[in-house]
């Protein structure tokens, strides 16, 4: 089956610290990846993607992923966190198989406190 | 980039009564949209994927009687709850995938139902 995991329900850290949002996939083939942040009563805004290509993908409001192949692993992260990156932060899959479907992660509420 | 709006952003009706929520892309054409329901905190359930011109595919169990799907042009997919119930309040959310870009889906900002 092809799916995505967010091991972790919540993530909290100071302003100004590194911010890790962790993500690992299971796929047959070579894997579409995305993050989306949401913030509350609002859609999903697209961070990144990984299709193909450099493994580090950099991306929207200084956001960047690194795939890790060997690890089935797409961490996003921010080096230095602001309290307006707090949000719930979804990773997906994209199932080329089924019609391009994606498939979500569970999410993680990332909290930043100042 | 690609925008999608719904429509409305928020609703809120008595039992029984049915709602259509509207999903447009604004400066693209799309022949697949998507479906999703939201609940408070939680992730997106894919409900079911609206194809221009063609019947909606649901996701397993998903009541295509009460959430019917129509999709009568490559930029506007509507979704109606019909007789709908306090349990039917929701968050949803949908999206759209570009003709021109592939794969990439594009959402829009999400509909509040809420079902008294």
């Amino acid at each position: 089956a092809q799916s995505v995991a967010q091991p972790e329900d919540q993530v909290n850290v100071a302003e100004g610290n590194p911010l890790t949002v962790k993500c690992t996939y299971s796929v047959s083939g070579n894997p579409y990846l995305f993050w989306y942040v949401q913030y509350p009563n609002r859609g999903l805004q697209f961070l990144l993607k990984y299709i193909t290509g450099d493994n580090l993908v950099k991306g929207s409001y200084g956001f960047e992923a690194e795939f890790n192949k060997s690890q089935t692993s797409f961490h996003l992260k921010k080096p230095s966190a602001l309290v307006s990156d707090s949000a719930l932060y979804f990773c997906a899959l994209l199932r080329r198989s089924n019609d391009y479907k994606l498939s979500f992660g569970a999410g993680t509420t990332v909290t930043v406190r100042a | 980039g690609a925008v999608v709006s719904q429509h409305p952003s928020r609703v809120i009706c008595k039992s029984g009564t049915s709602v259509k929520i509207e999903c447009r892309s604004l400066d693209f054409q799309a022949t697949t949209m998507f479906w999703y329901r939201q609940f408070p905190k939680k992730s997106l359930m894919l409900m079911a994927t609206s194809n221009e011109g063609s019947k909606a595919t649901y996701e397993q169990g998903v009541e295509k009687d009460k959430f019917l799907i129509n999709h009568a042009s490559l930029t506007l997919s509507t979704l109606t709850v019909t007789s709908a119930h306090p349990e039917d309040s929701s968050f949803y959310i949908c999206s759209a995938r570009d003709n021109g870009q592939g794969h990439e889906q594009f959402f829009g900002p999400g509909t509040r139902l809420t079902v008294l």
